[in-house]
């Protein structure tokens, strides 16, 4: 399909592990999101990129999150030695249009870590 | 940080019935609004983007306004069905950020 792809869409894991979440976004789209949800909050800002370039991490919670989009199109979240307080839903959006162009959202990555 | 806040955060209606939710954000450095619907198990949908104040937009039986000035928009659903049940969330950009903040969600049940 043409939609923003994400995957696993499951992942369960260990404490301490290293985990990868993957991102496809719509082709063409230079703005890339990554949001993490958990229960009965609204999805929270992780990390913007334009293009290439991370143009805003300032949502990354600590330096055991990292992102990146080395082609302007697939991004990669790694989570270095996961913690339980980690598990939550992983959404991965797009956009063509900057901030007045809706975001296209995949259907995210959910992480367990137990 | 934007703080976006919705009411209510849920809320259950018989089919049939009219509804609304609100949602409030920083009037001061606000540069655009977006609504989303957010069903079970699916990715989440845009449902309208405004900018400007005083902006009302409609898509079918759901419709929504934008106030600026005193940081509100309302989100209208008509004649709720029960494929209306989802989370509504709305997520605001301020000025010269590309962190669009979202709130926790006004989460729809219709009853048939």
């Amino acid at each position: 399909g043409a939609g923003v792809s994400q995957t696993p869409s499951n992942k369960v894991t260990e404490k301490g592990k290293y985990v990868e979440l993957r991102c496809d976004p719509i082709s063409g789209h230079t703005a890339l999101y990554w949001y993490r949800q958990s229960l009965g909050q609204g999805p929270e800002f992780l990390i913007y990129f334009q293009g290439t370039g991370a143009a805003d991490d300032s949502g990354l919670p600590n330096d055991r999150f990292f992102a990146v989009r080395p082609e302007g199109s697939v991004s990669t979240l790694k989570i270095q030695r996961t913690e339980r307080g980690d598990s939550a839903m992983y959404l991965c959006a797009s956009s063509a249009s900057g901030r007045t162009g809706e975001l296209f959202f995949g259907e995210g990555s959910r992480l367990t870590v137990l | 940080i934007l703080n976006v806040e919705q009411s209510p955060q849920s809320l259950h209606v018989q089919e049939g019935d009219s509804t609304n939710f609100t949602c409030s954000f920083p009037s001061s450095n606000f540069y655009a609004l977006h609504w989303y619907r957010w069903e079970t198990a699916k990715s989440p949908e845009a449902l309208f983007v405004m900018t400007l104040n005083g902006d009302e937009k409609k898509k079918g039986r759901i419709s929504a306004t934008l106030n600026t000035k005193e940081g509100y928009s309302y989100l209208y659903i008509k004649g709720s069905q029960p494929e209306d049940s989802a989370t509504y969330l709305c997520a605001s950009f301020g000025a010269g950020s590309y962190q669009l903040t979202f709130g926790k969600g006004t989460k729809l049940s219709v009853i048939p």
